[in-house]
C-alpha cells in the first residue's frame, strides 16, 4: 500500500530561525514528490516538485531534497517568517494508475514572534 | 487564487439533509479531483473525472455520494442524508495530464462542511 509518512507532526520555531521538515514514503513505483504549502482553511499550493532524478530544487526560502534510494524527502526552510505559519503536506505520485496523488497527514508549523 | 473555484466555501447543515458543491477547474483542465480533508490530516482521495467520465470511486465514496462532471467543465459533489462525519472540508483539484514535474496540480480553496 502506497503510504506518505511526515514528521514531526507539529513544529514552532522563532521567526528567523531555520527549520527541516521530513517526509518518508512507500510509493511504487515513483513518479515526482511534492510539497505543498496549506494556510488554514485554505487549498494547498505547491512549492516544489521533484522527479527521481532531482535531489534538491528551491524556490526562495524553500529548499527541498529528495533521496529516491531511501525514499525520504526533505522541506528546509530558510529564515522563517511569520507567513510560513502553515501546514506543509507532502505528496507523493506514482507513475501507473489514475488517482496517483498519496499525501502525507502534513506538518503543522507555527512560527512565533 | 489559484483558478481553481468552488462555492460554497462554508456550508453549516442538519444532519439528514443534502448538501452539493460545485467546482469551477481552470478552464484547459481536463482531469478533476475532489478530496477531503478533516482537520490535522492531509486530503483523501476520493474520486476524479477525465472530462465527463467519472473514472475512479474511492471506497470513502458511500452511496449518499455522488459526483457529476455533466460537460467536462464544472464538477459537483452531493452529499445526501448528511451525517456528523461528513463534517469536513471539500477539495476540487485539477490539471491536464500528463502528471508530472512541468504540470501543476491547482487546488481550490475547498469547501467547508459542518453537520449539526
Amino acid at each position: 500500500k502506497n503510504q506518505v509518512e511526515q514528521s514531526p507532526q507539529s513544529l514552532i520555531i522563532l521567526e528567523g530561525k531555520n527549520c527541516t521538515l521530513q517526509c518518508n514514503y512507500t510509493v511504487s513505483p515513483f513518479s515526482n514528490l511534492r510539497w505543498y504549502k496549506q494556510d488554514t482553511g485554505r487549498g494547498p499550493v505547491s512549492l516544489t516538485i521533484m522527479t527521481f532524478s532531482e535531489n534538491t530544487k528551491s524556490n526562495g526560502r524553500y529548499t527541498a531534497t529528495l533521496d529516491a534510494d531511501t525514499k525520504q524527502s526533505s522541506l528546509h526552510i530558510t529564515a522563517s517568517q511569520l507567513s510560513d505559519s502553515a501546514s506543509y503536506i507532502c505528496v507523493v505520485s506514482a507513475r501507473s494508475g489514475y488517482s496517483t496523488l498519496t499525501f502525507g497527514k502534513g506538518t503543522m508549523l507555527l512560527v512565533s514572534p | 487564487d489559484t483558478g481553481v473555484s468552488q462555492d460554497p466555501r462554508h456550508k453549516i447543515t442538519k444532519r439528514g439533509q443534502n448538501v452539493t458543491f460545485r467546482c469551477d477547474p481552470i478552464s484547459e483542465h481536463n482531469r478533476l479531483y475532489w478530496y477531503r480533508q478533516t482537520l490535522g490530516q492531509g486530503p483523501e482521495f476520493l474520486t476524479y473525472f477525465q472530462n465527463e467520465a467519472q473514472l475512479e470511486k474511492s471506497r470513502l465514496l458511500s452511496d449518499r455520494f455522488s459526483a457529476e462532471r455533466p460537460k467536462g467543465s464544472f464538477s459537483t459533489l452531493e452529499i445526501q442524508r448528511t451525517e456528523q462525519g461528513d463534517s469536513a472540508m471539500y477539495l476540487c483539484a485539477t490539471y491536464t495530464p500528463p502528471e508530472g514535474p512541468g504540470n501543476t496540480i491547482y487546488f481550490g480553496e475547498g469547501s467547508w462542511l459542518t453537520v449539526v
